[in-house]
């Protein structure tokens, strides 16, 4: 079965401290894996694809990590700041079908 | 400018009643989806839809069904709703079925 974990369920950070939130697959065969964020009351917004050839990429101060290996994804929020509060997701492409698999999503607050 | 707009942002209702949300986009995409956010915050997809195919998560019971007068919407009607129904809706769309989907801001519906 066609799974995506994430850890942890909810963080609290200081703003201006950076972050790493997890995301584990069982997804076979793998086509891609994307970070969302979505803000309170609002739709998921997406913040980088990741593809089975890419190890490492970044959008601004998020940069996102992928193991296809292990099948283990990061994203890293540096020098946080309150507009980071938010819900982020993990969704993994693949597996029968090609479907799309969301994960549970980490919230995360950024406190002054 | 909104790229894809659902209505209403909230409906309320009673069991047993008939609703539909409305979805439309304007991004010129061929593929919309919708999807169900539960009160733990997962998001599960019901329906994707172009043109040519309508794919239905088997989850998905068929007092749920998806219409479309063109492709720039994609409606979602409930028949004889359930305290069960009672989550955010999302509609979204993309470029082609594998492309990154844009979502719109979520109906929250609350079945009393």
């Amino acid at each position: 079965k066609n799974q995506v974990e994430q850890s942890p369920q909810s963080l609290i950070i200081l703003e201006g401290k950076n972050c790493t939130l997890q995301c584990n697959y069982t997804v076979s065969p793998f086509s891609n894996l994307r970070w969302y964020k979505q803000d309170t009351g609002r739709g998921p917004v997406s913040l980088t694809i990741m593809t089975f050839s890419e190890n490492t990429k970044s959008n601004g101060r998020y940069t996102a990590t992928l193991d296809a290996d292990t099948k283990q994804s990061s994203l890293h929020i540096t020098a946080s700041q309150l507009s980071d509060s938010a819900s982020y997701i993990c969704v993994v492409r693949g597996g029968a079908g090609n479907m799309l698999t969301f994960g549970g999503g980490t919230r995360l607050m950024v406190k002054p | 400018d909104t790229a894809v707009s659902q209505t209403p942002k909230y409906l309320v209702t009673q069991m047993g009643n008939d609703k539909s949300i409305k979805c439309e986009q304007n991004l010129g995409h061929d593929t919309m989806y919708w999807y169900k956010q539960d009160s733990k915050k997962f998001l599960k997809i019901m329906f994707s839809y172009n043109n040519k195919e309508l794919i239905i998560n088997e989850t998905v019971p068929n007092r749920f069904s998806p219409k479309s007068p063109d492709k720039a919407h994609l409606n979602l009607h409930i028949n004889s709703l359930e305290l069960g129904d009672s989550a955010v809706y999302f509609c979204a769309s993309s470029h082609l079925s594998g492309n990154e989907q844009y979502f719109g801001p979520g109906t929250r519906l609350t079945v009393t």
